[in-house]
């Protein structure tokens, strides 16, 4: 297996665009994270899946942020409108057994808005 | 990868010498700990993880130890190699029932040849 894959590994938007993000986890995996890396907060989970189902999204910041995984090989994270508070390193992560338990980090996506 | 801060505490050691990283957590609820490695331009990599009823854990050239009286976690190299080099980050359970884990800020490790 490849891996965890993301794209795209870079994206530069201006403010107010949409921005679409995209992860395919490791086959297999029932449970897949987004996460957001920034110098001020660090790492932090937005939101994490368990067989296709949103399971918890309190991580998530606004309603600008949103997270989709219409099947087991495909997620997306949308932020509509973007704002260059946003900018960041969004990595998509999988795993056999849920939070408590080895992930498998894509090489993430590092967004900037301008 | 780097974009986890300019100013994370930073560990320097010889090529060869053993490395001892250590982490403070918040949560005496805590019952499960996991370390990663993140090097730069890339997702973090698990290294190792442990369950609060043991107090240390062995795996391939690196030991957890964890002291719950202290609220205090370790993660040791052996024999740390110029691989080695990367931001090592110690994550717990966290406050809530949820069991999401919460990051620390990262130690970047450094080995000198």
């Amino acid at each position: 297996d490849a891996g965890v894959i993301q794209s795209p590994r870079h994206e530069v938007t201006e403010m107010g665009q949409e921005v679409t993000l995209r992860c395919k986890p490791i086959s297999g995996h029932d449970y897949l994270f987004w996460y957001r890396q920034t110098m001020m907060r660090g790492l932090e989970l937005l939101i994490y899946f368990n067989n296709n189902v949103p399971i918890d999204d309190s991580g998530m910041p606004e309603d600008r942020f949103s997270a989709k995984m219409p099947n087991a090989s495909f997620s997306t994270l949308k932020i509509q409108p973007s704002e260059p508070r946003d900018s960041a390193v969004y990595f998509c992560a999988s795993s056999l057994q849920g939070l408590r338990t080895e992930a498998f980090f894509g090489q993430g996506t590092r967004l900037t808005v301008v | 990868g780097e974009s986890v801060g300019l100013h994370l505490p930073t560990l320097s050691v010889q090529e060869g010498d053993n490395s001892i990283i250590n982490c403070a957590y918040s949560n005496s609820a805590s019952d499960y700990f996991i370390w990663y490695k993140q090097e730069s331009g890339k997702g973090p990599q698990f290294i190792i993880d442990i369950r609060s009823n043991m107090d240390k854990r062995q795996g391939q050239r690196v030991t957890v130890l964890l002291n719950k009286t202290v609220k205090h976690l370790s993660l040791q190299i052996a024999a740390t190699q110029p691989g080695d080099s990367a931001v090592y980050f110690c994550a717990e359970n966290g406050m809530d029932s949820s069991y999401k884990l919460i990051f620390g800020s990262g130690t970047r490790l450094l080995v000198r040849p």
